[in-house]
């Protein structure tokens, strides 16, 4: 089955504990990128990446890291996470110019 | 600024009642203008994709439309299973690879 596959789905942590989300995509596709949702701002993109090795700053990269080493996984590193880091965040991924398939999404709390 | 901007915010309709989601963006270089379902707690799922002013999609109740400014999402004779949120997002060119999301609107269908 085609799929993007976020771990884990719930996480709780504390300020300053670095952590790392987890993406996996099964579909061969190019173009991966983290997005956070939080109520009132919608979908906002964190960072993306056109293939191997080629990431690129979305709209809010502060406090964020990634990496692209393999095509099929995009991991989101938080060196020192704080609590405005609190968010629900998806993994989603595409071939160009198609449409983006998500994952269910790692709902992070930073206390 | 480029931006997508969608209304509005949230809906209530009952069963049966037809009406119209919009969309309108301010973006220059639109390569495609993407429609999303989201349920609680899960990630967008993906319903239609637009690429040129005066394209039309359907599927089941739901018809999309695009304008050089805007997309409506109409929704025909709802039932109580379409009770979801709809997100818009657009595809742009902008120096680099750009993809926005609206906010959404919240769509109750009232048996």
């Amino acid at each position: 089955e085609a799929q993007v596959t976020q771990n884990p789905r719930y996480l709780i942590t504390v300020t300053g504990k670095k952590l790392t989300v987890t993406c996996s995509q099964n579909m061969n596709h190019e173009y991966m990128s983290w997005y956070r949702q939080d109520p009132g701002l919608g979908l906002r993109q964190i960072y993306y990446s056109m293939n191997v090795e080629v990431t690129d700053k979305g709209d809010v990269p502060e406090g964020y890291k990634v990496s692209r080493k393999e095509k099929r996984n995009f991991p989101l590193i938080l060196e020192s996470p704080s609590p405005n880091q609190t968010s629900l965040y998806f993994c989603a991924s595409s071939f160009s110019l198609s449409p983006l398939h998500f994952g269910n999404g790692t709902r992070l709390t930073v206390t | 600024e480029d931006q997508v901007t969608q209304s509005p915010e949230a809906l209530r309709l009952q069963e049966g009642e037809s009406s119209s989601l919009n969309c309108s963006y301010t973006v220059s270089g639109l390569r495609g203008l993407f429609w999303y379902r989201q349920d609680p707690g899960k990630g967008p799922e993906f319903l239609f994709t637009l690429y040129s002013a005066g394209e039309e999609k359907e599927k089941e109740r739901l018809k999309a439309t695009l304008t050089k400014k805007e997309s409506f999402l109409h929704i025909t004779a709802p039932k109580p299973e379409d009770s979801a949120t709809y997100l818009c997002a657009v595809h742009y060119i902008s120096g680099t690879y750009k993809y926005i999301f609206g906010t959404g609107t919240r769509l109750k269908v009232l048996a």
